[in-house]
């Protein structure tokens, strides 16, 4: 089946550093990527999507500056969270969707646990 | 607009009763819907999905939906609870024809199972 794959799964950083979260299509390409943010015992927020070769859309609310999306292959899509503060501290997940498929499912993978110190 | 409404926030049932865990949708267009799991502290799991063919649909670990366009619902079960299935689970939409949009989630729904 296809496999998404994040890294690193979990990344504990200092405020005012940046950090970068990558997401990979293992075995498929992907020219629409997903991200999302979950907050503890919350439902997945929609961040970003990121389509390949051209700029993300972000969702209204989410500050493109902030959070930095880069999807310059099909099968890598990365999110950077620029000067990161203690209110970025969350879980972020990404999809992916296989191009060759018509229908819109998605697969996720398996998530990136940010502290901010 | 797409939306989607978990009904319960939380759902507790006994091991080896039956799980009901319900989803209300709205949608413009012929809807995808999924049910997802997540185990805590991990990514999300795929358990089933609807799109336009046969309106019971199966899925892994026992688990099944049933859509049904005239109640506009997609209402998650199992006959028997295990253990293992205590975690949280979503209900999501997606227009069908809408390739490459984002998926709705619902808020979640808690399941847990006491033995």
């Amino acid at each position: 089946g296809a496999v998404v794959s994040q890294h690193p799964s979990r990344v504990i950083c200092k405020s005012g550093t940046s950090v970068k979260i990558e997401c990979r299509s293992l075995d498929f390409q992907a020219t629409t990527m997903f991200w999302y943010r979950q907050f503890p015992k919350k439902s997945l927020m929609l961040m970003a999507t990121s389509n390949e070769g051209s700029k993300a859309t972000y969702e209204q609310g989410v500050e493109k500056d902030k959070f930095l999306i880069n999807h310059a292959s099909l099968t890598l899509s990365t999110l950077t969270v620029t000067s990161a503060h203690p209110e970025d501290s969350s879980f972020y997940i990404c999809s992916a969707r296989d191009y060759k498929q018509v229908l819109n499912e998605q697969y996720f993978g398996p998530g990136t646990r940010l502290t901010v110190t | 607009a797409q939306s989607v409404t978990q009904l319960d926030s939380h759902v507790s049932v006994s091991e080896g009763t039956p799980v009901l865990l319900r989803c209300n949708y709205s949608s413009s267009y012929s809807p995808s819907l999924f049910w997802y799991v997540q185990h805590p502290n991990k990514g999300l799991q795929l358990l089933l999905k609807y799109t336009s063919a046969a309106t019971l649909v199966k899925g892994i670990n026992g688990f099944e939906a049933e859509f049904k366009k005239s109640e506009t619902s997609f209402h998650l079960t199992k006959p028997s609870a295990h253990m293992s299935d205590a975690a949280e689970y979503f209900c999501v939409v997606s227009d069908i024809d809408q390739a490459g949009t984002a998926l709705i989630f619902g808020k979640g729904t808690t399941l847990s199972v006491s033995s």
